[in-house]
């Protein structure tokens, strides 16, 4: 198996609504991750899990809260977002937790509208 | 920090024909890894290809092959023999002992008969 599963793939959710976006893998990778893609444009870094324990968070706003139940599974919690925060959000994996010099692979993400 | 630039917004090619994707980096650290997604229409991305900073050899995958040039910080793509499951963006990336994979704005490929 070496697939990044996300759930789910759309999501239209209200501003005060509260909803979580699931990726999972099963491949033993020891680092997930968390991108944010706008249309046009790159993937952005929003945290990073090495070994369950979070290692970078860019600055991200609390009302996206991530969390790493265990090495499989990581889900991003939403709450109160804005508009702007509708965009293509990408989960990664990679097999070692603090160097990332291996192939990261990603899912299919989801597509999140925020009205 | 690191920085990558891809200059191309857009490229064409003929299908069968061989094109070459470019980019740019700019890196503090002596210690880093390059690499090469791919991103169709169905969203998720894929490793092209990767190449290690302390390897003078290009890395070469099938049809595609990098030309590294370490001390200009270039790092373009060859695709040979194009077809037309080669469309879509490519993006350049780089990261270093973090775990940190910066990219950069992307290149989108059309493949025409």
């Amino acid at each position: 198996d070496t697939e990044v599963t996300q759930t789910p793939k759309h999501l239209v959710m209200g501003m005060t609504n509260k909803k979580s976006l699931k990726c999972e893998q099963h491949m033993g990778h020891r680092a997930m991750y968390w991108y944010k893609q706008k249309a046009k444009k790159p993937p952005e870094l929003m945290f990073v899990y090495s070994y369950e324990k979070l290692s970078i968070n860019e600055s991200v706003p609390s009302r996206f809260s991530p969390e790493c139940p265990n090495s499989s599974l990581l889900n991003l919690h939403l709450h109160a977002l804005q508009p702007e925060d509708s965009a293509l959000y990408l989960c990664a994996s990679s097999p070692q937790g603090a160097v990332m010099n291996t192939e990261a692979f990603f899912g299919q993400g989801t597509r999140l509208t925020v009205v | 920090a690191q920085t990558v630039t891809q200059s191309q917004p857009e490229m064409s090619v003929q299908e069968a024909e061989t094109v070459t994707l470019s980019c740019t980096y700019d890196t503090s650290e002596s210690d880093y890894y390059l690499f090469w997604y791919k991103q169709p229409p169905s969203r998720q991305m894929i490793l092209v290809i990767r190449q290690e900073a302390y390897k003078q050899q290009n890395a070469t995958e099938n049809r595609f092959s990098v030309n590294f040039q370490k001390a200009a910080k270039s790092f373009s793509l060859k695709i040979s023999d194009s077809q037309l499951g080669d469309a879509a963006m490519y993006f350049c990336a780089s990261t270093g002992t973090a775990s940190k994979l910066t990219f950069g704005t992307g290149t989108r490929l059309q493949v025409t008969l």
